[in-house]
């Protein structure tokens, strides 16, 4: 069955750690997306990539980096730059290169300070 | 600013009763997209809408969008317990910018479905 794994799926973080989340698809999908959802909240755009080897900053980019050495992978590196890292991260990808397609999301990591 | 904002925040209905669901947005659009979100999972796409269709159908969905008054609804019929989860609307930033046009979710309107 195709589609985008996260893992983990809890992550404790401690004071100035960087912790990377995992992201991989097998739907041949050529964009990728990492959105932050905090409670009651919509989703907001941390990075995405249209492209191997290419990478764009989203709305939040600040305390975060990504990288996109392979086409089934995006993985999210939260730094200790990010002072308020306690979220809800979500994966996507849609097909093609365009950003306005529908997209298909993982099922989330959910992210903590100790 | 953000592009789509539903409305209500939250619903609750009885089982077998219709819930609508309503998203305004601020700027042209090529498409608006409506999401699901069950409880600690991840988004699931419902239907897509483009700027020049004005009503589309998926089993118990109906999508309406009126570009004139920059709203879409969302209306699920016979609603069932297990409809009960969040829902988000998404639009592209723009109808001149293409391709590169990005999503931008709303804050999604929380639907509970009593049994």
């Amino acid at each position: 069955d195709g589609g985008i794994t996260q893992s983990p799926k809890y992550l404790f973080r401690k004071e100035g750690q960087n912790v990377t989340l995992s992201c991989e698809q097998n739907l041949n999908h050529d964009a990728m997306y990492w959105y932050r959802q905090d409670p009651g909240q919509g989703l907001r755009l941390i990075y995405y990539s249209q492209i191997v080897n290419d990478f764009q900053k989203g709305d939040i980019a600040e305390g975060y980096s990504v990288s996109r050495e392979k086409k089934e992978s995006f993985p999210l590196t939260v730094t200790s730059a990010q002072k308020n890292p306690t979220a809800f991260y979500l994966c996507a990808s849609s097909k093609g290169s365009t950003l306005n397609q529908p997209q298909h999301f993982g099922d989330g990591t959910r992210l903590s300070i100790l | 600013s953000q592009q789509g904002e539903e409305d209500p925040q939250a619903l609750s209905i009885q089982e077998g009763e219709n819930a609508t669901m309503n998203c305004s947005y601020k700027t042209s659009i090529n498409n608006l997209q409506w999401y699901r979100q069950n409880s600690g999972r991840g988004l699931v796409h419902l239907i897509l809408i483009r700027s020049n269709e004005r009503e589309k159908h998926s089993g118990r969905l109906r999508v309406t969008l009126d570009t004139s008054k920059k709203s879409s609804s969302l209306l699920i019929t016979a609603s069932r317990a297990a409809d009960t989860a969040s829902y988000f609307c998404a639009t592209d930033a723009g109808l001149y910018t293409g391709a590169n046009s990005k999503l931008t979710f709303g804050k999604g309107i929380t639907l509970s479905v009593r049994p």
